[in-house]
């Protein structure tokens, strides 16, 4: 049965870096059939997808426009886990995080989900 | 990128009846390598994960019970709760995995009449 667990501070202050991590049991972060994302939910922007990292031979990533200047999704095989590190956070960054496994199947396994403000 | 359109924004069903969302795509979801739509339906409920319901826009997810069905192919999809129960009181969300960045419909949310 897989398994995806979050970790990371709920109040994060604003222009400082969001940092949560998703850890994976039941599955390898390595595998070849699955990608690994953030989405995270707010009343004003709905759900959003904002990256995936993902092994194919080599390792990829790729992320939302919106964020792309400030994101990064970093695997860490170790641990069998992938963090998520979001700088310069705004208010606008307060969202609900979730970490998420896709395959051909769409987002079939999700974390239970990080209540994230930004707020001073 | 692909926008993904719902409608309507919110309906009241009665317990027992027939609940109707719809979802527009503003291209194609159609995965040219298997030749499936790549469209996901899912369920949100306060203070919990999404849930995935259907999955290649037609397609139940294992444990999903079969009074949540999914149709619709090129641009226009459904999902359809043939009787609605106390339980199905959400907001549910369509999706597009055919190509980056996903996109998700801005949420149908559900009540009881």
């Amino acid at each position: 049965q897989v398994q995806l667990q979050q970790s990371g501070p709920g109040l994060v202050k604003p222009s400082q870096t969001l940092s949560l991590t998703c850890a994976i049991s039941g599955d390898s972060v390595s595998s070849n059939g699955a990608t690994w994302s953030w989405v995270r939910q707010s009343p004003s922007r709905g759900l959003e997808w904002l990256g995936r990292t993902y092994y194919r031979s080599t390792w990829y990533n790729e992320y939302a426009v919106s964020v792309r200047s400030r994101i990064n999704i970093n695997p860490d095989t170790s641990k069998n886990q992938f963090s998520l590190h979001l700088t310069s956070v705004t208010p606008e960054d307060t969202a609900v995080y979730f970490c998420a496994r896709a395959n051909t199947r769409a987002f079939d396994i999700w974390g239970q989900g990080t209540v994230v403000t930004v707020s001073s | 990128d692909i926008v993904m359109t719902q409608s309507p924004e919110s309906l009241a069903v009665s317990l027992g009846e027939r609940a109707t969302i719809n979802c527009k795509s503003s291209q194609s979801v159609l995965y040219s390598s298997n030749n499936k739509e790549y469209l996901a339906w899912y369920q949100l409920k306060p203070g919990q994960p999404p849930k995935l319901l259907i999955y290649w826009a037609s397609t139940r997810e294992s444990g999903v019970p079969d009074r949540f069905s999914g149709s619709g192919s090129g641009t226009d999809f459904t999902l359809t709760i043939s009787s609605l129960q106390a339980e199905d009181v959400a907001v549910y969300f369509c999706q597009q995995y055919c190509t980056i960045p996903w996109t998700f419909g801005q949420g149908t949310k559900v009540e009881i009449k």
